[in-house]
């Protein structure tokens, strides 16, 4: 599809255990981010990479999160020894390039609704 | 102070009423704002992207900057019921980080027939 792509669409867990997120961002899109949408807090950015390298990770809850991007195209966002307040919706987005400067707006996927027992 | 500030609502209108939604925002280094529309269970939506004060319209939906006053808004004429949905403000700054989005908490509309 033409679209960010996100996959699974749902996961539920028990805690403690680790999860993997997808992403699959608009092809020829350089720029992809992480943001995670929680009740309480609203749309909260993650991490931010540009190719494969990732300029800001400022936005990582802890070291129980990490993020990767390979081929300059799909990302993962992993979740290590989840805890309940993990339970999110974790939202990808990208863009033509990095910036949302004129004419590069960030595109949503549909999110991961993530849930953890 | 929260960055962006946005009144959550709910909003209730009856079909063919004007909506108008609002954020304020504290900090003058940003300069890019959008307006997202979210349904329930999909991601956000672009509808409305500006740089500059002043209005900009795009059929049915006009979104207005103020930067002297920190103040935008988006207007929803002839509103209709598939315009029931979550609302965003989002907003970047210029120069550095000018890539990570600050959102509003939404305004949740419902368009009555």
């Amino acid at each position: 599809g033409a679209g960010v792509s996100q996959s699974p669409s749902n996961k539920v867990t028990e805690k403690g255990k680790d999860v993997e997120l997808r992403c699959d961002p608009i092809s020829g899109h350089t720029a992809l981010y992480w943001y995670r949408q929680s009740l309480g807090q609203g749309l909260e950015f993650l991490i931010y990479f540009q190719g494969n390298s990732a300029p800001d990770k400022s936005g990582l809850p802890s070291d129980r999160f990490s993020a990767e991007r390979t081929g300059g195209s799909v990302s993962t966002l992993t979740i290590q020894r989840t805890q309940q307040e993990d339970s999110a919706v974790y939202l990808c987005a990208s863009s033509s390039r990095g910036g949302g400067g004129r004419g590069q707006p960030q595109h949503f996927g549909d999110g991961t609704r993530l849930s953890i027992l | 102070q929260k960055e962006v500030e946005q009144d959550p609502g709910p909003l209730s209108v009856p079909e063919g009423a004007i909506v108008s939604l609002n954020c304020t925002y504290s900090n003058s280094a940003f300069q890019y704002f959008m307006w997202y529309r979210q349904y329930s269970r999909k991601g956000p939506e672009l509808l409305m992207y500006t740089y500059s004060s002043g209005n900009k319209e795009d059929g049915r939906f006009t979104a207005q900057v103020d930067k002297s006053s920190k103040y935008i808004s988006l207007f929803i004429r002839d509103s209709q019921p598939s315009d029931s949905a979550t609302y965003l403000c989002a907003i970047l700054k210029s120069g550095g980080s000018n890539y990570k989005l600050t959102f509003g908490k939404g305004t949740l509309l419902t368009v009555n027939p």
